[in-house]
């Protein structure tokens, strides 16, 4: 049973260039959120996709956006690259009952702005 | 206030000793609360949860849920150094889709 795949792994850009990051699910899970993870913090949510629509959004620019696909894969597009993206961004994929089973996280995507 | 706050480390304790974590969130009718750990440059993994007050045991590991105190803990008992990380508080909060995390306490197991 495959877990949360994302893909790519690592990925160089530079400023000002857009990038887009990819995600699959959790067999059995439907719903998928991001997250940004700078180094020595914790994840800081980004959006949160349900049935293909974005569900809940944190405290990102409207440069960050996402789409969720009818097989529940999903994507995250971040715009106009800042050095301040550079980061390790996380998908979490979880079943509708998620208060009990909480998140299973991807092995993430590293990004470097130059 | 933040939504979720851990002790910040970093945690330094000697092989087969107890680490003790602890973690405090500010949504008095939160109901799930998760513990991850997280190797370094590696992506967070779930390895406890608790949702009752009281004690929750997992082989090593044990939660502790205090929800009028509005606190959460994790002790790691006879310490390994493969327990050496950094370990993420996470609660999902009432009227709220998303898990909320804290900042994480790092702890190193000294052989």
């Amino acid at each position: 049973d495959a877990g949360v795949t994302q893909s790519p792994t690592h990925l160089i850009k530079t400023r000002g260039q857009q990038v887009t990051l990819r995600c699959s699910p959790k067999s059995g899970h439907d719903t998928v959120s991001w997250y940004q993870q700078a180094l020595g913090q914790g994840p800081q949510f980004i959006f949160q996709y349900y049935e293909e629509e974005e569900r809940q959004r944190g405290n990102f620019p409207d440069r960050f956006s996402g789409h969720q696909y009818p097989n529940y894969s999903s994507e995250l597009n971040v715009n106009a690259l800042l050095l301040g993206d550079s980061a390790l961004y996380l998908c979490a994929s979880s079943p509708w009952d998620s208060d009990y089973y909480g998140y299973t996280f991807g092995s993430g995507t590293r990004l470097t702005v130059v | 206030q933040k939504e979720v706050e851990q002790n910040s480390g970093p945690l330094s304790v000697p092989e087969g000793a107890i680490a003790s974590l602890n973690c405090t969130y500010s949504d008095r009718v939160s109901q799930s609360f998760f513990w991850y750990r997280q190797y370094s440059g590696k992506s967070p993994e779930l390895i406890m949860s608790i949702y009752s007050n009281g004690d929750k045991e997992d082989g090593r590991f044990t939660a502790q849920l205090n929800k009028a105190s509005q606190y959460v803990s994790l002790l790691i008992r006879d310490s390994q150094p493969s327990d050496s990380a950094t370990y993420l508080c996470a609660v999902l909060l009432s009227n709220d889709y998303k898990l909320s995390f804290g900042a994480g306490t790092t702890v190193t197991v000294r052989a």
